[in-house]
């Protein structure tokens, strides 16, 4: 299975506030999983990257962080959002076996305001 | 310079045509390569997966891939309105790590 579930759908936060987007996998075990931001205009940029429970690597110094606290859950974390923390975030994973396509999930809508 | 250049149109068609999408990269040390499809405002869809010179088909699409050129295309035959999408093109470098192009919108008529 290569379903992917993000949560919420859409989100309007203020200069400021934290941000907590989750993203939840089905499938088996251990699967690599990816954060990757879409702006207007502007390819996917990724993110961060897991390959297991913990194990997390950042792509992009910036004002987000990532944790991987179970084996099909992955969450994206900011203190403080920026006006340039806008965007489409979309959560990915790998295909089982260690092969190279990823699957996205429907993604998360964050305005910042 | 862009890792990935793809032309971001709109590319308007008639319902029934052949599309061609094309993606220029510099880094020689893409191997895999990638055709996404996105929806307005969802995530995308993999519709092709190839990691070597030449073609491959499913279906309606085919995706080229010129190594020597550095150049990757994607081709829609009997294009429908349904076909009307970002597409994407994805190559990966090192482990996992996707570089995408900046998508081209095609618009099919009826």
């Amino acid at each position: 299975s290569q379903t992917i579930h993000q949560w919420p759908a859409t989100l309007v936060q203020p200069v400021g506030s934290p941000l907590s987007l989750e993203c939840t996998v089905e499938g088996t075990s251990n699967p690599n999983l990816y954060w990757y931001r879409q702006a207007a205009g502007r390819g996917l940029q990724l993110l961060f990257y897991s390959v297991g429970i913990g194990q997390i690597s950042s792509e992009v110094p910036q004002n987000l962080s990532a944790s991987r606290p179970q084996d099909r859950q992955f969450i994206l974390s900011s203190k403080k959002l920026l006006l340039s923390d806008s965007g489409f975030y979309l959560c990915a994973k790998g295909r089982e076996g260690g092969q190279n396509e990823q699957f996205f999930g429907p993604g998360t809508r964050l305005t910042v305001l | 310079q862009k890792e990935v250049e793809q032309d971001p149109g709109p590319l308007s068609v008639p319902e029934g045509a052949i599309v061609s999408l094309n993606c220029t990269y510099s880094n020689s040390a893409f191997q895999y390569f990638m055709w996404y499809r996105q929806y307005s405002r969802k995530g995308p869809e993999l519709l092709m997966y190839t990691y070597s010179s030449g073609n491959k088909e499913d279906g309606r699409f085919t995706a080229q891939v010129d190594k020597s050129s550095k150049y990757i295309s994607l081709f829609i035959r009997d294009s429908q309105p349904s076909d009307s999408a970002t597409y994407l093109c994805a190559m990966m470098k090192g482990f996992q790590k996707l570089v995408f192009g900046t998508g081209t919108r095609l618009l099919v008529s009826p």
